[in-house]
């Protein structure tokens, strides 16, 4: 089984503050994971990856993720916030095993970035 | 461009009235999948497709059917929608199953 909590439905920083999104997971087998973005009326699109290689996870728009096996964890940061970073984020798992195929997502985030 | 489509994207019907949503891809991607969102809880998976004819259930599948006859195309049905079915729903495509989803536009369901 897999599963996937976002802490703090709501993130609110300064422009230029940093960002810290978090994220904890929980997987019988080793798992991907995944930061997605949704802006106002869009889909989805995908900030970044984690697959088993290098656990510091550099994505676009400046925004990147630590995989923390200790932690069970996968949270998402960005140094200096900026206006358009304003949007909806995702945190997902796909966990493989007897799961493959299935992408668990956790409730979301929203984040306000304020002038 | 390489994109999923989906039709509608706005949707109002009464309860009962059997509707198609569908859901096409243009990347020849083998892998395909169907998400539910509602406020405070996320995107919920429905039903996947790892290939044609190959169909599994999601988190939430009750009330929903899928078939996938060829490989560009993976349509959502509700035989008989009801109320609690009223959500934004997103087709996704990959060329596997934990690689990186490609999401449609939306589809936004009113059930009356």
């Amino acid at each position: 089984a897999q599963s996937v909590t976002q802490l703090g439905s709501h993130v609110s920083v300064s422009e230029g503050a940093l960002v810290l999104l978090r994220c904890n997971y929980s997987s019988s087998v080793p798992p991907y994971l995944f930061w997605y973005v949704q802006y106002p009326n869009q889909g989805l699109q995908l900030l970044l990856k984690y697959t088993s290689a290098a656990t510091l996870v550099k994505g676009i728009n400046g925004f990147e993720a630590e995989f923390k096996k200790s932690e069970t964890s996968f949270h998402l940061t960005k140094p200096s916030a900026h206006m358009s970073d304003a949007a909806e984020y995702f945190c997902a798992v796909s966990a493989g095993g007897t799961s493959y195929g299935k992408l668990t997502f956790g409730q979301g985030t929203i984040l306000t970035v304020h002038p | 461009e390489a994109q999923v489509t989906q039709n509608p994207r706005y949707l109002i019907t009464v309860t009962g009235k059997k509707l198609t949503v569908t859901c096409s891809q243009n990347m020849n991607h083998e892998y395909m999948s169907w998400y539910r969102q509602d406020p405070g809880l996320g995107l919920r998976q429905i039903y996947y497709s790892m290939n044609v004819e190959v169909t599994d259930k999601g988190d939430v599948p009750e009330g929903y059917k899928v078939s996938r006859k060829e490989k560009r195309n993976f349509p959502l049905i509700l035989e008989s929608p009801s109320p609690n079915q009223t959500s934004l729903y997103f087709c996704a495509s990959s060329r596997g199953g934990q690689k990186t989803q490609y999401f449609g536009p939306g589809t936004r369901l009113l059930v009356l």
